[in-house]
């Protein structure tokens, strides 16, 4: 079956720095989603994405992060200086046509 | 924006037993409420649906129900197994439009 797939599945950087996380979503979806999950909260939107721009953004989604789909197959969120309160689980979505929305495993942002 | 509100928290059922899980949100102009499961350390996994131009819909022993005038959709997991101990998430979009917003979440414990 089909899956969005993340990577890494755990980053550590320390406060600062900048972080690329990667995902591949499902080959024929159109429509691509990042989420953030911070531990024990529900999950929140930040930005979707189609046609290779920004369709909606939430207000977390500040000058600091950027997305990209830098070829046919990967879909990138880039947090140019990371804060503590961006550790969180971030996930990755695509869909297609329909309204159906999945997700990749997540990555683990750590922020020391 | 939408805000979808989710109880209970935390819910424990003996095995066999039914589970419900309720929400409501506030956008009248959503019209797309799907259900998530998170196991530990993945991702949110559909589970089941709903359109509001219908009012149930079921899958094996999951069920969901919607109530449009009232603004609030239930999900319903008949003869529960420890497998279904997860974390369940509600959501709600307007398709096409925005993105989804989740519930805060509901943790399920079946205990054997």
């Amino acid at each position: 079956e089909p899956e969005v797939t993340q990577t890494p599945s755990h980053q550590v950087t320390q406060m600062g720095q900048e972080v690329i996380l990667r995902c591949v979503p499902i080959s024929n979806h159109l429509y691509f989603y990042w989420y953030r999950q911070i531990l024990g909260q529900k999950v929140e939107f930040l930005v979707s994405f189609y046609n290779n721009e920004i369709s909606e953004k939430s207000e977390i989604f500040d000058d600091q992060f950027s997305v990209e789909r830098p070829d046919g197959s990967n879909f990138t969120l880039k947090i140019r200086s990371t804060k503590l309160e961006d550790s969180a689980m971030y996930f990755c979505a695509s869909r297609g046509d329909n309204e159906k929305l999945f997700f990749g495993s997540g990555t683990q942002l750590s922020v020391l | 924006g939408e805000n979808v509100e989710q109880h209970p928290s935390t819910l424990s059922v003996q095995e066999g037993d039914s589970a419900v899980i309720k929400c409501t949100y506030s956008d009248s102009a959503s019209n797309y409420f799907p259900w998530y499961k998170q196991e530990l350390g993945k991702g949110p996994q559909l589970i089941i649906d709903i359109r509001s131009n219908v009012g149930e819909k079921k899958d094996q022993r999951i069920a969901v129900t919607l109530n449009k005038t009232a603004k609030h959709f239930s999900l319903h997991i008949t003869e529960t197994q420890p497998e279904d101990s997860a974390v369940y998430f509600c959501a709600a979009s307007n398709v096409g439009r925005r993105a989804l917003t989740f519930g805060s979440g509901t943790r399920l414990q079946v205990q054997p």
